[in-house]
């Protein structure tokens, strides 16, 4: 089956620690997204990659960091730089282009900080 | 970059009810309108999509419509049931580069009684 995956699906953090967010696709998809979701925020976009090595940053992008080495995976550090970390974050992927396409979504990781 | 705006915040109807959800958006040559519907703790999937060259759209009990001029548009759902209560959410997107870059709006969460 053709999807997105992203591990683990719960994460707990201790103050001061990096903690890193896994995300695969094997869509074939040339790009890929980081959303963070807070409750009546929406999905708030962190950083994107169009295409392999290259990305760039979103609308929340400080206190995080991403790779895009390989086509298929496009993780995300949570550094502890980032204020308050606690959220549910969202991975997707597109197509790729100027014009739009569905996206498709992981299941999510909910990062907790204790 | 792109701007959505997506109203109401939260929309309550009864069984039966039409619901109308209502987005606008600030770049003018954005070409892709989708919605999403995410339900309690899973991830968000895409219902409709309506392009930059198309009035309006319909699949069975939900439709899109889409004014360019005003640079609105509008999700509308008859004969509710109560599986369709979930949060929804708009996008659209078209940042500097020429590259499609989903932004959502921050959501409503519809609630339909039975």
């Amino acid at each position: 089956d053709g999807g997105i995956t992203q591990s683990p699906k719960y994460l707990f953090r201790k103050e001061g620690q990096n903690v890193t967010l896994s995300c695969e696709q094997n869509l074939n998809h040339d790009a890929m997204y980081w959303y963070r979701q807070d409750p009546g925020q929406g999905l708030r976009l962190i950083y994107y990659s169009q295409i392999v090595n290259d990305f760039q940053k979103g609308d929340i992008a400080e206190g995080y960091s991403v790779s895009r080495e390989k086509k298929e995976s496009f993780p995300l550090t949570v550094t502890s730089a980032q204020k308050n970390p606690t959220a549910f974050y969202l991975c997707a992927s597109t197509l790729g282009g100027a014009v739009g396409t569905e996206a498709f979504f992981g299941q999510g990781t909910r990062l907790t900080v204790v | 970059g792109e701007n959505v705006e997506q109203h109401p915040s939260t929309l309550s109807v009864q069984e039966g009810d039409s619901a109308v959800i209502k987005c606008t958006y600030s770049d003018s040559a954005s070409n892709y309108f989708p919605w999403y519907k995410q339900e309690l703790g899973k991830r968000p999937q895409l219902i409709i999509d309506i392009r930059s060259n198309v009035g309006e759209k319909k699949d069975q009990r939900i439709a899109v419509t889409l004014n360019k001029t005003a640079k609105h548009f509008s999700l509308h759902i008859t004969e509710t049931q109560p599986e369709d209560s979930a949060v929804y959410f708009c996008a659209a997107g078209l940042r500097s580069g020429g590259s499609y870059i989903p932004t959502f709006g921050r959501g409503t969460s519809l609630i339909v009684h039975p």
